[in-house]
């Protein structure tokens, strides 16, 4: 079965300081690859997903992520955090023509202004 | 586009109760599946629906049940409830083929007490 690592639980930085938050997987063949975000109160909203091509996709509010198929990982970044990006984040991944992407366990990100 | 729907958004119930939530997809989409979501798991799936047969299933005891219908809109039962399963339970639905994106709804809050 497929797993999700996400290594950091908590992050605090200031605002204005570059962001990256891990992301592994096991699975070892093709895949989907996706992070959502979830603001306070809020629903999960996508941020962005990989299917194919450019393994460097860029998504919504300056985030984008790098899939790096020989690391198993799908890491999350942003150069510069604002106060508003204080959420969690979840990267989920579907593996082998799966219908149901498998979900790492969050990581809360608190940026003080 | 309205989003994903769910109802009722909170909910209070005690030990030994059953509980009903229910959730109607994005116009369109035909797959529908559940996720339970709590701080130190995560997100945990549930099962999923497609065009009114149960797909997928994760490893959640018999107490949890659902169902779709032929409108897309499905509906999750929990009988017999525990203090554990207090949670928040969330809907996600998508077209249902292995190469789309699901969306998630706001969540049905359940207190159990």
């Amino acid at each position: 079965a497929q797993s999700v690592s996400q290594h950091n639980h908590h992050v605090i930085l200031s605002e204005a300081a570059s962001l990256e938050l891990g992301c592994n997987y096991s699975y070892g063949g093709t895949v989907n690859l996706f992070w959502y975000v979830q603001y306070p109160g809020q629903h999960l909203q996508l941020l962005l997903k990989y299917f194919s091509g450019d393994p460097l996709v860029k998504g919504i509010k300056g985030f984008e992520a790098e899939f790096i198929k020989s690391k198993f990982s799908f890491n999350l970044r942003k150069p510069s955090v604002q106060w508003s990006d204080t959420a969690e984040y979840f990267c989920a991944v579907k593996g082998g023509g799966s219908y149901i992407p498998t979900f790492g366990r969050g990581t809360s990100l608190i940026v003080h202004p | 586009k309205a989003g994903v729907t769910q109802t009722p958004r909170y909910l209070i119930k005690t030990r030994g109760q059953q509980v009903t939530l229910s959730c109607s997809p994005i116009s369109g989409h035909r797959s529908v599946s559940w996720y339970q979501q709590t701080p130190g798991q995560g997100l945990q799936f549930l099962f999923e629906y497609f065009s009114e047969t149960q797909r997928n299933k994760g490893n959640f005891p018999g107490r949890f049940s659902g169902r779709q219908f032929s409108n897309s809109r499905s509906e999750m039962n929990v009988s017999t409830l525990e203090l554990g399963d207090s949670a928040l339970y969330l809907c996600a639905s998508s077209l249902g083929t292995a190469e789309n994106t699901i969306y998630f709804g706001e969540g049905s809050w359940l207190t159990v007490v």
